[in-house]
């Protein structure tokens, strides 16, 4: 099984402070991607990475930058949290063939 | 703009009755792959179809491709309650050389003992 561990599980911050959460695989894989999910609407890709280094847009990231500096470590910054950023958020990696993808067990983001 | 329609949204029916879950797009994908979700938890991968109609079958649970990897079932015999929780299916498509997968909103499905 890949090993995919998020920081923190629970989270509450207070509007316009900055929040960074952790994705961490113990694998090489080279793609990895964040999600949120909110009712009504699925899981909503926010940014993905093809590499260190190598990050790109999914449609919904106004609001959201991330980082890989390593292979193993991909951050999620919200800037400045604000209200509507209240979510859970998904880190997964892409194992490849049938093994689709394995997702984190999520982080819920309460900003008050 | 979801690409990735769900149906139904919501579905409750007693154990050991049948079930079909349907998701349904106007984009075609290079892949499908379904997804159960527990409270709590990410998605986990059930299957994933690649070719145009084919057919998967895990014990109980039958997933189609449609012909034109648009659209895809997922079919549950004799339902359990096990079989309760959010299923989530997901189309892989290439951006510009990149994996992107994009999902359904979801059917939630409540299995009554």
């Amino acid at each position: 099984d890949a090993g995919i561990t998020q920081s923190p599980r629970h989270k509450v911050t207070e509007t316009g402070t900055p929040v960074t959460l952790r994705c961490h695989q113990t694998e090489n894989h080279r793609y990895m991607y964040w999600y949120r999910q909110d009712p009504g609407h699925g899981l909503r890709l926010i940014h993905y990475s093809y590499g260190v280094k190598d990050t790109d847009k999914g449609e919904v990231s106004d609001g959201y930058s991330v980082s890989r500096s390593k292979t193993e470590d991909f951050l999620l910054t919200l800037e400045s949290a604000t209200s509507s950023q209240t979510s859970v958020y998904f880190c997964a990696i892409r194992t490849g063939g049938d093994y689709g993808y394995t997702f984190g067990s999520g982080t819920r983001l309460t900003v008050v | 703009t979801q690409l990735l329609e769900q149906s139904p949204q919501f579905l409750s029916i007693q154990e050991g009755e049948n079930l079909t879950v349907y998701c349904n797009s106007s984009s075609v994908f290079s892949s499908l792959q379904w997804y159960r979700q527990e409270p709590g938890e990410g998605p986990v991968l059930l299957v994933t179809v690649v070719t145009g109609g084919e057919v998967k079958k895990l014990k109980r649970l039958t997933f189609q491709f449609g012909d034109a990897r648009k659209d895809s079932s997922l079919h549950i015999t004799a339902a359990q309650p096990g079989d309760t929780g959010l299923y989530l299916c997901a189309g892989d498509k290439q951006d510009f050389g990149n994996e992107k997968l994009t999902f359904g909103t979801g059917t939630r499905l409540t299995i009554i003992p």
